[in-house]
């Protein structure tokens, strides 16, 4: 039981090009999500899905697109990247969206540096 | 405007020692708190989620209170071991269909032997 993996670990981009970051998990979550984490800010929701088929924008979704592509995987595309997009992406997933006290269970995170 | 404040933003202490990190929020309509940990290079790893109707909590050597009047909460850490350094993060839930998370910056703790 692995629980949710991203791909690639780390990744290094020129300015203007594309990339698909990609999420999977295990635990049959309904929902998942994806965030970004910079130094000195909390975790920002970009994307999120509460269901299959469904997704919404979050709190910062300029420059990207996402794709639920099954249950199982939620992943995170990168069209033309920019400097601002250098960060840490985490992908997450919960039971439901909502549901209260439901725990959101996080993947090891994408370090992504954007040259 | 909807926001989670935490102090410190660091903090340093010696194994075996017990410290306090603190967490007060603005978000309303309120759910839930929860803390999270997480260590460097990892995504976090929910520690405890706490409701209106619930002043304390405990995992372990972690404990968490809320004080849902003052919009305070705090997750003390009792005999602290090496494998607590990391970052820990306070997480509100909003009430409400949306129920959006809102996370504070994080308070990095390190524990030197």
């Amino acid at each position: 039981n692995a629980g949710v993996t991203q791909t690639p670990k780390f990744q290094v981009l020129k300015t203007g090009q594309s990339m698909t970051l990609q999420c999977a998990q295990d635990m049959n979550h309904n929902s998942m999500y994806w965030y970004r984490q910079d130094p000195g800010m909390g975790l920002r929701l970009i994307y999120y899905s509460a269901s299959e088929g469904t997704t919404d924008k979050g709190e910062v979704p300029n420059g990207y697109n996402v794709s639920r592509l099954n249950k199982r995987e939620f992943s995170l595309r990168l069209e033309s990247a920019a400097p601002s997009q250098t960060s840490v992406y985490f992908c997450a997933s919960s039971p439901s969206r909502t549901g209260g006290t439901m725990t959101q269970y996080f993947g090891p995170g994408t370090r992504l540096l954007v040259l | 405007k909807n926001q989670v404040e935490q102090s410190p933003q660091s903090l340093i202490i010696l194994e075996g020692k017990n410290c306090t990190l603190q967490c007060n929020y603005t978000v309303s309509p309120f759910s839930n708190l929860r803390w999270y940990k997480q260590d460097t290079g990892r995504g976090p790893v929910s520690l405890t989620i706490m409701t209106f109707s619930e002043n304390t909590k405990s995992n372990g050597r972690y404990t968490a209170t809320l004080d849902a009047d003052t919009k305070q909460s705090s997750l003390h850490i009792t005999a602290s071991q090496l494998s607590d350094s990391a970052s820990y993060i306070c997480v509100v839930r909003q009430g409400g269909s949306q129920g959006n998370l809102i996370f504070g910056k994080g308070t990095k703790l390190s524990v030197k032997p």
